[in-house]
Parts: structure tokens; sequence; C-alpha cells
């Protein structure tokens, strides 16, 4: 058990929806990522945050939003899904930001579109 | 982002070592290796990382080459449950780690 939780586990929803899904840091931690793994495009890197402000970003989508909440826990918000968007989410959280942190990666979310 | 190159595939016996290599010849000066670990349907799993000296943990010890542009994870005593896909990555600005196909090792008992 890493310590980081997202929920739900799993999601099934239809083109055109919205989802978000949610992620809790391990205690202590004040960086989140957001990484999405499909069979196609293999685990990519979406954003990160730091203490509530956004530190990078990478290849997501403008459908796409993410959020870090003051008590530290983000979530990822999915609109006008496409079947594409099906994927694992994963989030991961690390204590502090810069690459000398190692990242503790959640069981992830299996978002199913349909 | 910086680019990695490791094998599709290794295999092991029981109890031997393994060394999984990576190449990763265009990682900026400042940026740490990663090497990350996955069994199907779950997380990611921390292995170890370092930046230029050689570094042991419980789990493995990797070895990164005085240039830094290659690097190779030991796992000292290889297990059936070390059996998983293993990740090489340097965390890139802000901790960005860059996936690429990884390497699937396969332990035989």
């Amino acid at each position: 058990d890493s310590g980081v939780t997202q929920t739900p586990k799993h999601l099934i929803t239809a083109t055109g929806q919205r989802v978000t899904l949610r992620c809790s840091p391990r205690s202590g931690d004040l960086s989140v990522y957001w990484y999405q793994q499909s069979l196609d495009q293999g685990l990519q890197f979406l954003i990160q945050y730091y203490n509530g402000e956004e530190r990078a970003k990478g290849n997501i989508l403008e459908r796409f939003s993410a959020q870090q909440f003051p008590d530290l826990h983000s979530e990822l918000n999915l609109s006008s899904l496409e079947l594409g968007d099906s994927a694992l989410y994963f989030c991961a959280s690390s204590l502090g930001t810069g690459s000398s942190y190692e990242q503790y990666f959640g069981p992830g979310t299996r978002l199913t579109v349909t | 982002d910086a680019k990695t190159t490791q094998p599709n595939s290794m295999e092991s016996n029981e109890e031997e070592p393994v060394h999984l290599p990576c190449n990763h010849s265009t990682i900026s000066g400042t940026d740490y290796i990663h090497w990350y670990r996955q069994l199907p349907s779950q997380g990611p799993e921390y292995v170890i990382h370092g930046l230029t000296s050689n570094v042991n943990n419980r789990m493995a010890s990797l070895a990164i080459a005085e240039d830094r542009k290659s690097s190779t994870l030991i796992l000292h005593r290889a297990t059936l449950r070390d059996a998983a896909v293993y990740y090489c990555t340097p965390g890139e600005y802000g901790n960005k780690l860059v996936f690429g196909a990884g390497t699937i090792l396969r332990v035989k008992s």
C-alpha cells in the first residue's frame, strides 16, 4: 500500500459525459501528479501540482482539467469524453517538487467510455 | 523529453542476480534517474533513484555510469514476485516522469 488513495476504482460512462477522478496523496506529500495509461500510448504524464499551484504540464487535453485543494487532495476533471479517453488514470504524490523526490502511485481509476 | 532505451524483455532464474540496463544519453545534468516497476492492473511502484553515484536500498541497487548516459538496475536475488515491467525514467522539470515501453522481466522457478 503506497498511501495514495484514488476514487473511484472503476468508472463506466458514455461519450460526451463528464467525470471527476479524485486523489488523496500520502500524508505530508505536497506534490500530486496525474498520469494516463492506455494500451497504445503507454504511461503518459498529464499534470503536476505542488502545494496548490500548477507546476508542470504534459500532454493534457484541453477537455481535461485538474486542481489541488487546500487540504492537498486533487481532482482530475475529464469532459466531452471520447472513446479514446478510456484508460487507467493514476495519481502519484511526492514530498516535494524536483527530481530528487521519488513518487508514490495510487492504485488507479479505470475509466471506460462507451 | 529525454529519451530512454531499454530491452523489451529479459528472463532470469529465481535466486539469481538480474541486471536491467537503460540508456538515457539525452538526460539533463540535474535530472535524477528513477526506476519503477509495474504489475498488471496496478500502479507503478517506486524501486530506486539516483543522480551520479551508485545507490542501494532494500529492494535493489542502481549503478550509474560516470557519464550518466546509462544506468543498470540490479536485483541481487530475483524472486517470482519481482516479475514485472521495469521502467527507467528521468525526472524532468518539476519531477515529470517520462515513461518508455520498459523491460518485461520474467523470472523462472
